[in-house]
């Protein structure tokens, strides 16, 4: 059975970036799409980006600018960066698997704090 | 980007009543791209349906997806006490967009 885990520093100041990670276990990160979904206090899902094993992306277009996902396939894991950051983007992030182009299995999430 | 609007914002029903929730996207989702989440609080969204109307693993026969185009509807036949949660529609079929979320509290 595939799991997610979410792990990242909890609190970043404004203006620098998030850095999160996801580590896969129970199968491989290969011959799938990851992506990353986020959830401000008390609202809905905002899908942030995803990408293939091979390193493929497509990202929200409200956040493209800001935004790199990568993948490390050695250590079947997958990561997250957000640029200037701002308290709107504080929120639990969630990693999940992408089939097709929706999420069958997520992650736990993680709450990212953005606070001075 | 397409907008997907759901409603109610709110459903309030009893245990063994039938839930009906919509999703109506701002044009049309290509190829019946859109699935359905169930979000408890606390917890993570859980899969219910994709394509439209196909059930994920595991996912009891009472949950039931149609709809086509810009019109969509998840309909629970029979509430059970752990279905009260939040619903989320999503549509993959133009870049990736997410609903506002329904919810179904006990009456």
């Amino acid at each position: 059975q595939v799991q997610l885990q979410e792990s990242g520093p909890g609190l970043v100041k404004p203006s620098e970036t998030l850095s999160l990670s996801c580590t896969v276990t129970g199968g491989s990160i290969s011959s799938f799409y990851w992506g990353w979904v986020r959830q401000s206090p008390g609202k809905g899902l905002e899908w942030i980006g995803s990408l293939s094993y091979s390193g493929s992306t497509s990202y929200n277009p409200s956040l493209k600018s800001r935004v790199t996902i990568s993948v490390d396939t050695s250590k079947n894991h997958f990561s997250l960066r957000l640029s200037s950051v701002t308290a709107a983007d504080t929120a639990v992030y969630y990693c999940a698997r992408v089939v097709v182009g929706w999420f069958d299995r997520w992650g736990q999430g993680t709450l990212l704090t953005v606070s001075s | 980007e397409i907008v997907l609007t759901q409603s109610p914002d709110t459903l309030s029903l009893s245990p063994g009543e039938r839930a009906t929730l919509s999703c109506r996207a701002s044009r049309s989702v290509s190829n019946f791209y859109l699935a359905w989440y169930q979000q408890k609080p606390g917890q993570s969204p859980r899969l219910l349906i994709y394509g439209a109307s196909n059930r994920a693993t595991d996912i009891p026969d009472r949950f039931s997806g149609s709809g086509s185009g810009t019109d969509f509807t998840l309909t629970i036949s029979r509430l059970e006490p752990e279905d009260f949660a939040v619903y989320y529609c999503q549509q993959y079929g133009s870049s990736l967009t997410f609903g506002g979320g329904t919810k179904v509290e006990i009456k």
